[in-house]
């Protein structure tokens, strides 16, 4: 298994460019989430989604959409780039959501992005 | 508002020695307790999960504790060595609701420094 991958794990973006983050994971893991982490913080939850087909919003969904067509894929649009949106984003799936105790959340290597 | 505060912010060992990690939570209701490790430039991956019965949970060189009482935990390192050089970060789980909108609620991680 490859477990959560994403790509690219590096890019540099202009205000005002979109651009899609994509994740992907093998391990038929019904729920999915982005993450995106900044110096000095948490942590913090973009997006979610319990199954193919259904999303919801996190704590900071503001300038980024997403999409589950597939129970594998769940990928992270920026509509129009700025330069509060540079960070690293990190996507995970663990196989339900809830996170019970026996259900265990992995996360993917990271996408650095930087934008001018 | 649900909060995880970890302490301390950063630490800086000798390799070969032992070092204790701090983390105070306000989560409630409780559903389990993780530690993660974040090396740099990768995504987090999990340590130890920990449920309201369980005091003590070890995973090689890494003990970790919880008090569920005075919500506290800890994560003792043995024996550090080079590789333990990272990002530990404690993620507290409520019962679905409240914290994140996926029930997780993260620490903004303890930096640790291990020198040769």
């Amino acid at each position: 298994n490859a477990g959560v991958t994403q790509t690219p794990k590096f890019q540099v973006l202009k205000t005002g460019q979109s651009m899609t983050l994509q994740c992907a994971q093998d391990m038929n893991h019904e729920y999915m989430s982005w993450y995106r982490q900044d110096p000095g913080m948490g942590l913090r939850l973009i997006h979610y989604s319990v199954g193919a087909g259904i999303t919801d919003q996190g704590e900071v969904p503001n300038g980024y959409n997403v999409s589950r067509s597939t129970t594998e894929d769940f990928p992270l649009r920026l509509l129009s780039a700025a330069p509060s949106q540079t960070s690293v984003y990190f996507c995970a799936s663990s196989y339900s959501v809830g996170l019970a105790a026996d259900n265990e959340q992995f996360f993917g290597p990271g996408t650095r992005l930087t934008v001018l | 508002k649900n909060q995880v505060e970890q302490s301390p912010q950063s630490l800086i060992i000798l390799e070969g020695k032992n070092c204790t990690l701090q983390c105070n939570y306000t989560v409630s209701p409780f559903s389990n307790l993780r530690w993660y490790k974040q090396d740099t430039g990768r995504g987090p991956v999990s340590l130890t999960i920990m449920t309201f019965s369980e005091n003590t949970k070890s995973n090689g060189r890494y003990t970790a504790t919880l008090d569920a009482d005075t919500k506290q935990s800890s994560l003792h390192i043995t024996a550090s060595q080079l590789s333990d050089s990272a990002s530990y970060i404690c993620v507290v789980s409520d019962v679905w609701g409240g914290g994140g909108a996926d029930g997780l609620t993260f620490g903004k991680g303890t930096h640790l420094i291990i020198q040769p």
